[in-house]
């Protein structure tokens, strides 16, 4: 099984923040947290990752919690092209997905 | 750069066929995973290959043979294939346990 949680289903409101929370309690010192995202059937889609600091890209924020238990995705400004399930992975090598987050951005 | 190829894109088997999906990558990366994703589910890991030369099992291995054939190629084998197999198949690699996957555009197969 994967060793993350995630609710079901969120929605946002366009052009405002989406905040996607997951809980990993059982992560392990080496082990990184993944954020990927699928639209529709297509391959799933890196987005970030981090250890321990929390990092920022092009597409979004990590926020992890000072032990490491739960992290935060944050899309800055929302758009119905990031209308997608989101996952949320932790790992060494042995990678599991989740169900996901379905994320739905309306106008 | 091609990234990570998968062959064939499509494919119908007949019940208790045999086939082996390709996936090839041009990134020089050490790891490679088999996941499956049936209709509305996440993806569910099958085998991965940590480094060449070895393969483990992930969650849902029954069914299934890979083989790592050299660092660029990691095949997946279904010996006699079920309508339970009917599924999009994805293959990823990554450079290492720091390092995100890449995927291919995955392999839609369907067992009658």
């Amino acid at each position: 099984d994967a060793k993350t949680t995630q609710p079901t289903s969120m929605d946002c409101a366009e052009g405002r923040a989406a905040n996607l929370p997951c809980n990993h309690s059982t992560i392990s010192g080496n082990e990184y947290v993944y954020w990927y995202r699928q639209i529709h059937s297509q391959g799933p889609q890196y987005i970030i990752h981090g250890l321990k600091n929390n990092e920022t890209n092009e597409m979004a924020s990590l926020i992890i919690t000072e032990d490491r238990k739960s992290s935060t995705l944050i899309l800055p400004h929302a758009t119905l092209r990031d209308t997608a399930v989101y996952y949320c992975i932790v790992g060494y090598y042995d990678m599991r997905f989740g169900a996901g987050t379905r994320l739905t951005v309306k106008p | 750069n091609a990234g990570v190829t998968q062959t064939p894109k499509f494919q119908v088997l007949k019940t208790g066929q045999s086939m082996t999906l390709q996936c090839a990558q041009d990134m020089n990366h050490n790891s490679m995973y088999w996941y499956r994703q049936d209709p509305g589910m996440g993806l569910r890991l099958i085998y991965y290959s940590a480094s060449e030369g070895t393969t483990d099992k992930g969650e849902v291995p029954n069914g299934y043979n890979v083989s790592r054939l050299n660092k660029r190629e990691f095949s997946l084998r279904l010996e006699s294939a079920a309508p339970s197999q009917t599924s999009v198949y994805f293959c990823a690699s990554r450079g290492g346990y720091n390092s995100p996957l890449h995927f291919g555009n995955g392999t839609r197969l369907t067992v009658t």
